[in-house]
């Protein structure tokens, strides 16, 4: 069974304190590892797509990372409207499969 | 930028009653899906939709729901007799290739 794994559960932060949220995964044959934002009572807003371990995505302060078993979702100086829960969702192979998420990190940016 | 639509927004209905959730996916998509998350949990897949069939269903997709892709535009989950534990957001998501985007949900609330 497809399993992820987040940590930590809430991570609160400074305006501009860096830090990492962790992703941790097994699937049986990964198709790709997604990263969603999700603001309260709204749906998933899609980030990035990673396939393969030593992948990186980036966008704005945002970076993505991922290995063969876990990724991390990097956040270089962040600002108030970056506090948000971070989803981490994997696809096994199959072009149609689900997505098996975890319980998502809720980040607190404090101004 | 087009983007999954859903009606209602909330939908509040007694135990026991019919609920049809509507959904319009991205236009030139193919494949459509329904997850949940009941509050403070994490997202869950219920059925993936492809080619005028079902694909893919989880356990919690037993014979009280259904979904149906009427026309060209419109997917929708059925819930044929409500219960309690069918309280969450639902979320719609369609994809063309490889990333999921997601609907701002429909919250049912079953009293």
């Amino acid at each position: 069974e497809d399993q992820v794994t987040q940590s930590p559960e809430a991570l609160r932060l400074q305006e501009g304190e860096s830090s990492s949220l962790n992703c941790s995964y097994t699937v049986s044959g990964l198709r790709g590892l997604f990263w969603y934002r999700q603001d309260p009572g709204k749906g998933p807003e899609f980030l990035f797509t990673l396939y393969s371990a030593g992948e990186e995505k980036e966008k704005e302060r945002l970076k993505a990372t991922l290995t063969k078993k876990e990724s991390f979702l990097h956040i270089t100086a962040p600002k108030p409207e970056d506090s948000a829960t971070y989803l981490c969702a994997v696809q096994a192979a199959g072009a149609n499969s689900k997505l098996t998420f975890g319980k998502g990190i809720t980040l607190s940016v404090r101004p | 930028e087009p983007e999954v639509t859903q009606t209602p927004s909330h939908q509040v209905t007694q135990m026991g009653q019919e609920v049809i959730l509507r959904c319009v996916p991205i236009s030139n998509h193919l494949y459509f899906y329904w997850y949940r998350q009941i509050l403070g949990q994490k997202v869950e897949f219920l059925v993936s939709f492809y080619n005028n069939e079902i694909s893919e269903k989880s356990e919690i997709f037993d014979d009280q729901f259904s979904v149906e892709r009427p026309d060209g535009s419109n997917f929708t989950l059925k819930i044929r007799s409500t219960k309690l534990e069918d309280s969450a957001m639902y979320f719609c998501a369609s994809k063309q290739a490889y990333e999921q985007y997601f609907g701002p949900g429909t919250r049912l609330t079953v009293t």
